[in-house]
C-alpha cells in the first residue's frame, strides 16, 4: 500500500475554500485515492474517491494530476461544521473483494468564525 | 436506514477483567471490520469478516482478543483478560461487497478504558 503524506493541521475561516494536498509518490497502477472525514467522538466518514483527473460530489472535489503522485481535496466555502480530521488513503479497489483501510495521522482542519 | 451501531459507547473495566463489544452493521452489508485507535496513535485495522467468515485477522494484537460474527449479522469483540494497553476507541465498520468494500460505514465507536 502506498504511503501518504499530508499536512498535520490547517486553519481556515468560514466561507473560504480549503484545499488539502496529499502526496503519494509510490502509488500503484491499481490504487485509488480515497478521503475520509472524522468528527470528534464519531467514526470516519467516506467523503470521496477517485482514480485520475477530477471527481466532484455534493461534499467535495478531488483533483488528481496526470502522474497521480499527489491529490488535492477541495472543500468549497467551509463552515464551522467542517472542522474535522481529514484522512487521505491510497489502495487498490477490488471488485467483489475487500479493503482494509490504512489510516495515517490525517490533517486536522480548524475552521474559525 | 439505520447506520452502524456499537454497544456500549463507553466501558470502564479493571485490568484482568473481560469486556465484550458489540457491533451491528448496516443491514445487508456482508463485510464487517473492526478497527481501533489507542491513545495518540493512528486508527489501526484489526480484522475483517465476510458474512460469518474471518477473511483477515492480521491486525489482531494477540490471543486475548476474540471476534465472532454469529450468522453473519452482528459481531462481538471480546477482550479477555484486558490489559492497560487495550484502552482506546474501537470502531466497527461495514460495507457492501459489490463496490469492493472501499466505502466503509463506521459506527461511533466504543471507548474502552482499562484501569
Amino acid at each position: 500500500l502506498a504511503k501518504t503524506t499530508q499536512p498535520i493541521s490547517m486553519d481556515s475561516y468560514e466561507g473560504q475554500e480549503v484545499n488539502i494536498t496529499c502526496s503519494h509518490n509510490n502509488i500503484a497502477t491499481n490504487d485509488y485515492i480515497t478521503w475520509y472525514q472524522q468528527f470528534p467522538s464519531q467514526g470516519p466518514r467516506f467523503i470521496i474517491q477517485g482514480y485520475k483527473t477530477k471527481v466532484t460530489n455534493e461534499v467535495a472535489s478531488l483533483f488528481i494530476p496526470a502522474d497521480r503522485k499527489s491529490s488535492t481535496l477541495s472543500l468549497p466555502r467551509v463552515s464551522l461544521s467542517d472542522t474535522a480530521v481529514y484522512y487521505c488513503l491510497v489502495g487498490a479497489r477490488f471488485s467483489g473483494g475487500y479493503n482494509k483501510l490504512i489510516f495515517g495521522a490525517g490533517t486536522r482542519l480548524a475552521v474559525h468564525p | 436506514e439505520a447506520g452502524v451501531t456499537q454497544f456500549p459507547s463507553h466501558s470502564v473495566i479493571e485490568k484482568g477483567q473481560t469486556v465484550t463489544l458489540r457491533c451491528d452493521p448496516i443491514s445487508g452489508h456482508d463485510n464487517l471490520y473492526w478497527y481501533r485507535r489507542v491513545m495518540g496513535k493512528e486508527i489501526k485495522f484489526l480484522l475483517h469478516f465476510v458474512k460469518e467468515s474471518k477473511q483477515d485477522e492480521s491486525g489482531m494484537p494477540n490471543n486475548r482478543f476474540l471476534a465472532e460474527r454469529t450468522g453473519g449479522t452482528y459481531s462481538t469483540l471480546k477482550v479477555q483478560p484486558a490489559e492497560l494497553e487495550d484502552s482506546g476507541v474501537y470502531f466497527c465498520a461495514s460495507s457492501q461487497t459489490r463496490d469492493g468494500g472501499y466505502e466503509q460505514y463506521f459506527g461511533p465507536g466504543t471507548r474502552l478504558t482499562v484501569t
